[in-house]
C-alpha cells in the first residue's frame, strides 16, 4: 500500500508557481521521497527525489520538512505542459520497488 | 534506443487467450520493472528483475502471469488464459541501479473482450 497521502486534485494558473503537498508520516530514516509525474497517455516520468535536504533540478524543487513527515514539490512557473498526475512515493533505499498511490491531478488554467 | 520501448502499443484479445508483451529497456540498464495501471489508478507493481533474475515478483496477481528476461536485456510479460479483469495498461521501466530513478515506456494497452 502507498504510504503517502496527497490531495486528489489541484488547480493552478499558468505562469504561476505551484506547490504540491505530500504527507509521509511513517517515513523512516532511510526512506527517500520520490516524485514522478504522468502526462496523459504516457508512462510516469521521474521528476526529483531527496532524503533530508531540499533539492533542486531543472524540472522542480523539493522542499522536505525538518521532521521529514511531509514534503512539497514546487514547480516554479507552471506551463500547460505541466498538467499531469503527480505521484509522491516514499521508498527505502534498499527496496527497489516503488509503490504508487493515486497521486494529485494538476490542472493548469490558461 | 534512447528510451524504453514497449510492443505492442495496443493489444485486443479474447477471454481465455494467451498474450505476450515485450519490453526493450534502455541499453545498459540492469534493472527492469513491470507495472500495470487500471483506469484512474496509479501504477501497480508486478515484478522487478536485476539482470536475468526476478528479484521481487510479489506483485504478480496469480500464476497466470509470468515474466522472463533471459539475457538480462529484453523482457517479456506473459499472461495465460486472459480474463476481462486483466484489461489495463502494462508499463515497463528500467533503471541503472541506485536511487530508484526509473525510466518508463509508454505502455502496452491490453483489452480483453
Amino acid at each position: 500500500d502507498a504510504k503517502t497521502t496527497q490531495p486528489n486534485s489541484m488547480e493552478s494558473n499558468e505562469e504561476e508557481p505551484v506547490h504540491l503537498p505530500c504527507n509521509h508520516s511513517t517515513i523512516s530514516g532511510t526512506d527517500y521521497i520520490h516524485w514522478y509525474r504522468q502526462l496523459p497517455s504516457q508512462g510516469p516520468e521521474y521528476v526529483i527525489h531527496g532524503l533530508t535536504s531540499n533539492v533542486n533540478n531543472r524540472m522542480a524543487s523539493l522542499a522536505i520538512a525538518e521532521d521529514r513527515k511531509s514534503s512539497t514539490l514546487i514547480l516554479h512557473r507552471a506551463t500547460l505542459r505541466d498538467a499531469a498526475v503527480y505521484y509522491c512515493i516514499q521508498a527505502n533505499f534498499g527496496n527497489e520497488k516503488l509503490t504508487f498511490g493515486t497521486g494529485t491531478r494538476l490542472t493548469i488554467i490558461p | 534506443g534512447a528510451g524504453v520501448s514497449q510492443t505492442p502499443s495496443n493489444k485486443v484479445t479474447e477471454k481465455g487467450k494467451y498474450v505476450e508483451l515485450r519490453c526493450d529497456p534502455i541499453s545498459g540498464h540492469t534493472a527492469l520493472y513491470w507495472y500495470r495501471q487500471s483506469l484512474g489508478q496509479g501504477p501497480e507493481f508486478l515484478i522487478y528483475f536485476q539482470g536475468t533474475g526476478a528479484a521481487d515478483d510479489s506483485g504478480l496477481p496469480n500464476d497466470r502471469f509470468f515474466a522472463v528476461r533471459p539475457e538480462g536485456s529484453v523482457s517479456t510479460l506473459k499472461i495465460q488464459r486472459t480474463e476481462r479483469g486483466d484489461s489495463a495498461v502494462y508499463l515497463c521501466a528500467s533503471s541503472n541501479g541506485g536511487a530508484n530513478v526509473l525510466t518508463f515506456g509508454a505502455g502496452s494497452r491490453l483489452t480483453v473482450l
